[in-house]
């Protein structure tokens, strides 16, 4: 299995400031053929259903605000909030769907400060 | 926009068989693949497996002894077993759509299923 560890565990930051949240994977998760990487960044608000953030690692999902954003490629790979909202406090996970099983990431928690 | 909507019991006893259906409304179940996936308290989400409107299906390994998922296309559903349960198996249950093998786009609001006696 591609065990997928994300790092921090929780972030707490000021209103408006930059949030980054990282993803790494135990192996590369880039299909050589179509040079893409199968990860995915979903945002999980209590009381509601995930939400697609990010697929193919960095093509943002229709609807999502461009503070989101995707980067990374092999085994490493980041989400970033550009600007952090009060709307965006939630746990943040990210997932590959290179190989079954397809596996996420234990989670990030972000917080305001 | 496709709306995906778990249901089915919220405890279940030991040892006994876990089932959930998913509705889906605003689009055919007739394309895509259809997914299931839990998140255990305190725990990140896990893959349990998916179908496609063949029927054709695939599994999670560490649950693979244990589950069955079918589909109904005829009412716009599919549905989840999981046979044998304990106590780890305490979860919230979501039913989520995958786009073509690839990655998940629409999730269920979720079931919280409690394994207890």
């Amino acid at each position: 299995d591609i065990v997928v560890t994300q790092s921090p565990d929780s972030l707490a930051v000021s209103l408006g400031e930059r949030a980054t949240i990282n993803c790494k994977s135990s192996q590369s998760v880039l299909y050589s053929s179509n040079n893409k990487n199968y990860l995915a960044w979903f945002q999980l608000k209590p009381g509601q259903p995930p939400k697609l953030l990010i697929y193919w690692a960095s093509t943002r999902e229709s609807g999502v605000p461009d503070r989101f954003s995707g980067s990374g490629s092999g085994t490493d790979f980041t989400l970033t909030i550009s600007s952090l909202q009060a709307e965006d406090v939630a746990v943040y996970y990210c997932q590959q769907y290179y190989n079954t099983p397809w596996t996420f990431g234990q989670g990030t928690k972000v917080e305001v400060k | 926009q496709v709306q995906l909507q778990e249901s089915g019991p919220g405890v279940v006893k030991p040892s006994e068989t876990l089932s959930l259906t998913c509705t889906v409304s605003g689009g055919s179940i007739s394309k895509n693949y259809w997914s299931w996936m839990r998140l255990p308290p305190g725990k990140g989400p896990e893959w349990i497996g998916y179908v496609y409107n063949s029927g054709n299906t695939q599994y999670n390994p560490s649950l693979k002894s244990r589950v069955t998922i079918s589909i109904d296309t005829s009412k716009n559903q599919f549905s989840l077993k999981l046979s044998s349960v304990t106590a780890a198996d305490t979860a919230v249950y979501y039913c989520a759509r995958v786009v073509s093998l690839f990655y998940i786009d629409y999730w269920g609001q979720g079931t919280l299923v409690t394994v207890s006696s």
